[in-house]
């Protein structure tokens, strides 16, 4: 079964350090995403990406962050000047159509956990 | 009103036993509508989409009133292997991005 793929499985980083988090979607998906998820809470979204340039974003995705897709298969979470808040789990996820078209879902990556410290 | 809303839990059940999740949703333009699944610090999985006319996967039945802006989520004889976290799932309006309800904790005990 197609899979999204992410590296790194875990990050531990200084705090204003960059970071970069990289995600593979499946190959013939168009759309891509970012959610992340603080330890206990709920699942938020982040950014949406499709035809190279974001399509929609949240209120949470400032400045701070940016998104890439360098190469045709990358697609790239760039954090700069980490905040000790930024820990959390990342998620890339992907997928094929619309949403509105309803029978395709988003498939998500096993995600990167970031530890700020 | 949050977007969308669950009652955290915990469920806990015995195994054999039928456990019924609910979830409000506040934007009445949403169109897709979906329960994942999430283990432990792993990611959400797609457990089933749920259509108007109700929908059932096996020991799983889902139901969305509009009306009410409601959805359930039924399981019949539950496992141990169904304790996780259950997630309902609604696009924000009718092309936007999927907003999760912080989740529904589900333990299955012998």
């Amino acid at each position: 079964e197609p899979e999204v793929t992410q590296t790194p499985s875990h990050q531990v980083t200084q705090m204003g350090q960059e970071v970069i988090l990289r995600c593979v979607p499946i190959s013939n998906h168009l759309y891509f995403y970012w959610y992340r998820q603080i330890l206990g809470q709920k699942v938020e979204f982040l950014v949406s990406f499709y035809n190279n340039e974001i399509s929609e974003k949240s209120e949470i995705f400032d400045d701070q962050f940016s998104v890439e897709r360098p190469d045709g298969s990358n697609f790239t979470l760039k954090i700069r000047s980490t905040k000790l808040e930024d820990s959390a789990m990342y998620f890339c996820a992907s997928r094929w159509t619309p949403l509105r078209s309803g029978a395709n879902v988003l498939t998500f990556g096993a995600g990167s956990r970031l530890t700020v410290l | 009103r949050k977007e969308v809303e669950q009652d955290p839990g915990p469920f806990n059940v015995p195994e054999g036993a039928t456990v019924a999740f609910n979830c409000t949703y506040s934007n009445s333009a949403s169109q897709s509508f979906f329960w994942y699944r999430q283990d432990c610090r792993k990611e959400p999985k797609l457990l089933m989409s749920v259509y108007s006319s109700g929908n059932e996967d096996g020991r799983f039945t889902a139901q969305l009133n509009r009306a009410s802006q409601y959805i359930s989520l039924l399981i019949r004889d539950s496992k141990l292997s169904d304790s996780a976290t259950y997630l309902c799932v609604v696009n924000r309006g009718s092309q936007g991005n999927l907003i999760f309800g912080k989740g529904t904790k589900l333990s299955v005990k012998p």
